[in-house]
C-alpha cells in the first residue's frame, strides 16, 4: 500500500541555521506533496505544497524540492527562528477522486535561540 | 470562527463504552476526512466523505468504527466497545472539493483516552 517515510524524526538546529527534512514515497500515482506544521495542541496546518509537474517551489524562508524519478521530496527551512519549532509532516496524495493524503511519521524540529 | 470545529476536545472513557465525536467542517467544503493520530506518529487516514457519500474507508477502520455525514454538513465518528488501543487523537479535516487543491483544513482534534 501507500507509504511515506520521513527522516529525521528529531532535528535540533541553532537559530539562524538551515533545517532539511527528507521524505520518500512509494505510490507512483502520487502527484501532490504537501508539508504540514503541527504545534502543540493544534491540528496540522499546511505550510507549502508542490505538485508533480514542478521540481522546486519557494515561499520566503521555506522551499520544497521534488525528484519524481527517485520518489524523494524535501523541505528546506532557512534562517530558522524559535517559532519554527514544531512537528513537521510530509505527505503524498493522488488526485484519484478524493485526494487521499498519506502522512509521514513527522519530524520534531527544535530551534535553539 | 470559520474553521473546522470538533467536539468534544477530550474524552475519557472506560473500556467497553461507546463514544461519539462530532466534526463541523468549513461551511463551503464538501469533502470531509477523518484521521487518527497516535503519539509520535503522523495522521493515519480513516475515511472520507464527498458530501453525504462515504467514498473510502481504511482497513484501519474496524467494524467497531462507524462514520456518518447525513446531510453533507457535519459528521460523526462513533467507536463502539472501545479498547485501550483506540486511545488517540481523532482529527477531522475538510477541503473544498470543487477546487480540488488537495489542501486539508484540520480541526484541533478530539483526544480519546480509554482506561
Amino acid at each position: 500500500g501507500e507509504n511515506v517515510e520521513q527522516h529525521p524524526s528529531t532535528l535540533s538546529v541553532q537559530e539562524g541555521d538551515s533545517a532539511v527534512i527528507k521524505c520518500t514515497y512509494s505510490d507512483s500515482a502520487s502527484n501532490y506533496f504537501p508539508w504540514y506544521k503541527q504545534e502543540l495542541g493544534k491540528g496540522p496546518q499546511l505550510i507549502i505544497d508542490i505538485r508533480s509537474n514542478v521540481g522546486e517551489k519557494k515561499d520566503q524562508r521555506i522551499a520544497v524540492t521534488l525528484n519524481k524519478t527517485a520518489k524523494h521530496f524535501s523541505l528546506h527551512i532557512t534562517e530558522t527562528q524559535p517559532e519554527d519549532s514544531a512537528v513537521y509532516f510530509c505527505a503524498a496524495g493522488a488526485n484519484t477522486g478524493g485526494f487521499k493524503t498519506i502522512f509521514g511519521a513527522g519530524t520534531r524540529l527544535f530551534v535553539k535561540a | 470562527d470559520t474553521g473546522v470545529s470538533q467536539d468534544p476536545r477530550h474524552k475519557i472513557t472506560k473500556r467497553g463504552q461507546n463514544v461519539t465525536f462530532r466534526c463541523d467542517p468549513i461551511s463551503e467544503h464538501n469533502r470531509l476526512y477523518w484521521y487518527r493520530q497516535t503519539l509520535g506518529q503522523g495522521p493515519e487516514f480513516l475515511t472520507y466523505f464527498q458530501n453525504e457519500a462515504q467514498l473510502e474507508k481504511s482497513r484501519l477502520l474496524s467494524d467497531r468504527f462507524s462514520a456518518e455525514r447525513p446531510k453533507g454538513s457535519f459528521s460523526t465518528l462513533e467507536i463502539q466497545r472501545t479498547e485501550q488501543g483506540d486511545s488517540a487523537m481523532y482529527l477531522c479535516a475538510s477541503s473544498p472539493g470543487q477546487a480540488n487543491t488537495g489542501e486539508l483544513f484540520f480541526g484541533e482534534g478530539s483526544r480519546l483516552t480509554v482506561l
